[in-house]
């Protein structure tokens, strides 16, 4: 069974940097079948995507939050993490990662069959 | 971005009958290929997301049959053909064409 774990600390001053990590169980974050999100939901609203890391370490991120943003691997552990610095307030969310399924055309196309495994979720707050 | 937008935003619904919720994106999400780059997830109450839907109609795995995805282009669509107590909470649409986007949430719940 594929579980996802987040991790970090709760709470963040502003201008510094939200360091969280996903700890994947169950599934390799090497798979070539697979990418790999942040996704993340402010108090009372709805879902965001940060961006997401592929195994051969390719990633993409959300225009408005490219320039603040890195996704990375660790696959000697099995993890995957966000780096969001130069946080405010309004960073303030509750963070997900995520598992996605994806496969390439012959033609380089990139089809993508959903998010299908989800951790729970880790709050972090943006306060000095 | 491509902006997605769900109709209704709250959906109360009566356990046995069918409901259904619209997502209409700004620009088509038909890709060259022929599929359309759309998603379904629902996030129950105090749950994280869970995956309903991709590539607009079909259905992920584990998921009842009483849910299906249907449209192409901008419109599409997501019926329930019998709402259980257990399909209450938030009903999310996501592109995944361009810089991806959700949609604003509908909000199932029993009469």
């Amino acid at each position: 069974q594929v579980q996802l774990q987040e991790s970090g600390p709760g709470l963040v001053k502003p201008s510094q940097t939200l360091s969280l990590t996903c700890t994947v169980s169950g599934a390799s974050i090497s798979s070539p079948d697979h990418y790999w999100n942040w996704i993340r939901q402010h108090p009372g609203k709805g879902l965001e995507c940060i961006g997401y890391i592929y195994a051969n370490g390719t990633t993409y991120y959300s225009p408005s939050l490219k320039s603040r943003v890195m996704i990375s691997l660790d696959t000697s552990n099995n993890k995957f993490s966000l780096k969001l610095n130069s946080v405010t307030a309004a960073d303030t969310a509750f963070y997900y990662c995520a598992r996605g399924s994806y496969s390439r055309s012959w033609t380089g196309d990139y089809y993508y069959y959903g998010m299908d495994v989800w951790g729970q979720g880790t709050t972090a707050t943006v306060s000095s | 971005d491509i902006v997605l937008t769900q109709s209704p935003l709250s959906l109360p619904v009566t356990p046995g009958e069918p409901a259904s919720i619209s997502c209409r994106s700004s620009q088509s999400l038909l890709h060259s290929s022929g599929h359309n780059f759309l998603e379904w997830y629902v996030q129950k109450p105090g749950q994280s997301p869970q995956l309903l839907i991709y590539l607009a109609s079909n259905r992920a795995s584990g998921v009842p049959d009483r849910f299906s995805g249907s449209g192409s282009g901008t419109d599409f669509t997501l019926k329930i053909s019998g709402v259980a107590a257990e399909d209450v909470g938030l009903y999310y649409c996501m592109q995944t064409l361009q810089t991806w986007t959700f949609g604003q949430g509908t909000k199932v719940e029993i009469k």
